[in-house]
């Protein structure tokens, strides 16, 4: 039994690049989180989807973030001419249901240079 | 306005001693509420939860949390540390109906021998 798995591990990207994690939820999942971790600080709500909906984004940067949850393949976030500042762990999650612990998988650590 | 707060940014004790990790959050509804650990360079792993009912609540590998409603707190102990257990730990607040989990900044602990 898979836990959540994300993809790539690391990431590199140049200034003005554009940066695609993908996640793919627990077997029997199908709500999915995507957190934000910056460097010696906690975890940050970026966006709640479910299959095909996003539910609640109200943490994501209102400019070159988005993020998607298809009906068949993996959740995706998309950052578009990703600037220093993007640089970060993001952390995907997923729950059998609204409100249940999460599972985590073991994020994808961006670096921008 | 919702919030978790660890005080302590970074804790050290020897190996075997006794481990208090304080929480204390602010939330508007019910809540449920969580202790997750993360390894350097690993995602999070879920150490316990409280949702409702007997207020000490048991984990695994040896911790445990007591939620306090009147004090709004929710602190992690564990009798006697290891060596393994150095890690960062992240305390988090949520709800049923709420669409995300809101985390403190995290303690570091640090276990010397």
């Amino acid at each position: 039994n898979a836990g959540v798995m994300q993809n790539p591990r690391h990431l590199v990207r140049r200034r003005g690049q554009e940066a695609r994690l993908r996640c793919s939820p627990m077997k029997g999942h199908s709500h999915v989180y995507w957190y934000r971790q910056l460097p010696e600080e906690g975890l940050k709500f970026m966006v709640y989807l479910q299959k095909e909906n996003i539910i609640d984004e109200s943490g994501m940067p209102k400019e070159r973030f988005s993020a998607e949850f298809p009906k068949e393949g993996p959740s995706i976030l998309r950052i578009q001419q990703v600037v220093r500042g993007d640089s970060a762990a993001y952390f995907c999650a997923s729950s059998p249901g609204k409100g249940a612990s999460y599972t985590f998988g073991s994020g994808t650590r961006l670096t921008v240079v | 306005a919702q919030s978790v707060t660890q005080p302590d940014i970074h804790i050290t004790v020897s190996e075997g001693a006794s481990l208090e990790l304080r929480c204390n959050y602010s939330y508007g509804a019910t809540p449920y509420l969580f202790w997750y650990v993360q390894s350097p360079g690993q995602g999070l792993q879920l150490l316990l939860k409280y949702f409702s009912g007997d207020t000490l609540v048991q984990g695994i590998k040896g911790f445990e949390a007591e939620f306090k409603r009147s004090q709004s707190s929710f602190n992690l102990r564990k009798p006697s540390v290891h060596w393994s257990d150095a890690a960062e730990y992240f305390c988090a607040v949520g709800a049923n109906t709420g669409n995300q989990f809101y985390f403190g900044t995290g303690t570091s602990l640090t276990v010397i021998p």
